[in-house]
């Protein structure tokens, strides 16, 4: 079993609010991943690290920021939630160069902004 | 950035067929891996494919890689309900492999 956690799992938010997503790895692993996924659809990849302090934009536009202050935590933060954000975020972690290892993936918080 | 396709994007078979789902690369890929997510979950790693013309197995699902290392496929015979989910397969996202881009998926349906 992998030992990604994040929390929570389900939120409800009014538009407006800020909210922190959490992802945290106990496996010493150096990369993390955020991706947005709607419900059996594509994954999009909207922030990457590599390591501490070193954070990257994915693909996916989104208005949405991360930290990597410690190798294991990974929060995701949107300063003011919309309706647009209700989907599922998914937080993944892997070591080394990709290829060299597999993704381990946390359970999701599916996010609901009404 | 590096993009792979899918196809199909949705199947349905009865149990006891056969499933193919194709995974199209426009660039050589270095490694390519293959994803389950079962409804309600997460991706769940499958295996990984790096040599030219691989070919590796486990159980009823047989995973190939192309010649050119552009495309790969997954096959899976004869289906059953445990199959239900989307397969993603997944390839390096930069030339550094620093992370990972998934294709679109292809959402698999049994019908017993």
């Amino acid at each position: 079993e992998a030992d990604i956690y994040q929390t929570p799992r389900y939120l409800v938010i009014g538009t407006g609010k800020k909210i922190t997503l959490e992802c945290s790895q106990t496996m010493g692993h150096d990369k993390m991943y955020w991706y947005q996924q709607d419900p059996g659809m594509e994954l999009h990849l909207i922030h990457y690290s590599y390591g501490v302090n070193s954070t990257e934009k994915g693909d996916l536009s989104s208005e949405s920021t991360v930290s990597r202050i410690r190798t294991e935590h990974f929060p995701l933060t949107l300063e003011s939630a919309r309706p647009s954000h209700t989907s599922q975020y998914l937080c993944a972690s892997s070591m080394g160069q990709w290829g060299n290892t597999e993704a381990f993936f946390g359970q999701g918080t599916r996010l609901t902004v009404v | 950035g590096q993009q792979v396709m899918q196809i199909p994007q949705y199947q349905h078979v009865q149990e006891g067929e056969d499933f193919t789902t194709y995974c199209n690369s426009s660039t050589t890929l270095s490694n390519i891996q293959w994803y389950k997510q079962r409804p309600g979950g997460h991706p769940v790693f499958l295996i990984q494919l790096v040599k030219s013309g691989e070919v590796k197995k486990q159980k009823r699902l047989t995973f190939q890689f192309g010649e050119a290392k552009k495309n790969s496929s997954l096959h899976i015979t004869a289906t059953q309900t445990t199959d239900v989910g989307t397969y993603f397969c997944a390839g390096p996202g930069d030339n550094y492999g620093q992370n990972f881009v998934f294709g679109p998926g292809t959402r698999l349906s049994v019908l017993p």
